[in-house]
């Protein structure tokens, strides 16, 4: 079984542009969660997603946001990027909730100069 | 919302000692708690879980151990190999709700030769 893909791998952007990252489930899997992950600060919860339907979110600005497609793939966007934003972005997909084994995806590397 | 606080940040030991991390949560209804480890450039993976109506759980080298009255369950590893150096989370969650996972802030852990 295929594991958990993200894509792009690594992005630079520059302060105040957008950025759309995307993550591809384990077959089968219905939940997407996506995590914000920086030095020091682990894993912050960004949100869920479950059949196509924001489930659970974390305390992060509006600039964050998601969708979840019939596939089950998902999308985050984050908008009028700032240097703060600059972590590796983790999405994992669980069969049914996110306290199912989440298996996660190697991350998107985002740069903001 | 659940709140989980993990101890020490960072953990370095010698080959074949024993290594323990503690976490608290918030949440007297979270029920579930699962660890996951990183190891460096890796993506995190579930390692061990433990349910609230159990105390303790081992699998090899590792056991988890939950107090509920204290809201605080720990990691044990014994015998550290050097594949154990990663970083470790803990989380928490409530599962009759659906809830998002809540993770530490991780534990860096060294073993050194």
């Amino acid at each position: 079984k295929a594991g958990v893909t993200q894509t792009p791998r690594y992005l630079i952007k520059t302060r105040g542009q957008q950025v759309t990252l995307s993550c591809s489930p384990i077959s089968g899997h219905r939940s997407v969660s996506w995590y914000q992950q920086t030095p020091g600060q682990g894993l912050q919860f960004l949100f869920e997603y479950f059949s196509e339907t924001q489930r659970n979110k974390g305390n992060f600005p509006g600039r964050f946001s998601g969708r979840q497609f019939s596939n089950s793939r998902s999308e985050m966007n984050v908008s009028t990027l700032e240097l703060g934003d600059s972590a590796l972005y983790l999405c994992a997909s669980s069969l049914e909730a996110s306290f199912d084994e989440q298996f996660f995806g190697p991350g998107t590397r985002l740069t903001v100069l | 919302g659940e709140n989980v606080e993990q101890h020490p940040s960072t953990l370095s030991v010698q080959e074949g000692d024993s290594a323990v991390i503690k976490c608290t949560y918030s949440d007297s209804a979270s029920n579930y708690f699962p660890w996951y480890k990183q190891e460096l450039g890796k993506r995190p993976q579930l390692i061990i879980d433990i349910r609230s109506n159990v105390g303790e759980k081992k699998d090899q080298r590792i056991a988890v151990t939950l107090n509920k009255t204290a809201k605080h369950f720990s990691l044990h590893i014994t015998e550290t190999q050097p594949e154990d150096s990663a970083v470790y989370f803990c989380a928490a969650v409530n599962t009759g709700t659906a809830s998002k996972l809540t993770f530490g802030t991780g534990t860096r852990l060294q073993v050194t030769l």
